[in-house]
């Protein structure tokens, strides 16, 4: 089964400096794979996804994750964190083994940035 | 131009009772999902509409759970005899098969509470 593992509770950093989330993926064939943010009370925000391509895809409110084949993996990365990117970050696969389209989602990373 | 939106955005009922959420998708989104966020954890697929008809229905987790989709646009998600397992946050996502992306976009969840 298609599969994506987000290994980080939570995780701190300093406003203005460079954040990551991490995600890995398990799939079979091609990875669509995604990245959402949700806010308190807030459904998901779509940020970015990789289909194919360049490895760095760019996204939302200076959002980018790199997809790297060999350690599948498919980090979310910001040069400079925002006290107001704080919230809750889901990676998610595309799963079509029903033959249907679904995402299949990770157990989500609380980021907290600090002032 | 208008997201997805749902209705209630917050259902109080008792153990026992029927409940209906409603899903009004992105307009000339032909496909629909709801999903189910349980606090503290990811989101778990329900099932899946393309037009009216469900093809994907391996999330429903009971038989008490059905969901209809009319028009090729708004959906209700019937839970019948609810129990207190089934407190969560209900969402509604909708996409655009065909585009680059299948990327989906979420509505802002019903957050159901069963007393």
């Amino acid at each position: 089964a298609q599969s994506v593992a987000q290994p980080e509770d939570q995780v701190n950093v300093a406003e203005g400096n460079p954040l990551t989330v991490k995600c890995t993926y398990s799939v079979s064939g091609n990875p669509y794979l995604f990245w959402y943010v949700q806010y308190p009370n807030r459904g998901l925000q779509f940020l970015l996804k990789y289909i194919t391509g360049d490895n760095l895809v760019k996204g939302s409110y200076g959002f980018e994750a790199e997809f790297n084949k060999s350690q599948t993996s498919f980090h979310l990365k910001k040069p400079s964190a925002l006290v107001s990117d704080s919230a809750l970050y889901f990676c998610a696969v595309r799963d079509m083994t029903t033959g249907f389209q679904k995402l299949v989602f990770g157990t989500g990373t609380r980021l907290l940035v600090s002032p | 131009g208008a997201g997805v939106s749902q209705s209630p955005s917050n259902k109080v009922t008792e153990k026992g009772k029927d409940v209906e959420l409603r899903c009004d998708p992105i307009s000339g989104h032909t496909a629909l999902y709801w999903y189910r966020q349980r606090l503290g954890q990811g989101l778990e697929f329900l099932i899946y509409f393309q037009g009216n008809s469900a093809p994907d229905k391996s999330g429903l987790p009971s038989d008490r759970f059905s969901a209809e989709r009319t028009g090729e646009s708004v959906s209700t998600l019937t839970i019948q005899r609810t129990q207190q397992e089934d407190s969560a946050v209900y969402l509604c996502a909708s996409s655009f098969p065909g585009t680059s992306g299948y990327e989906q976009y979420f509505g802002p969840g019903t957050r159901l509470t069963v007393t």
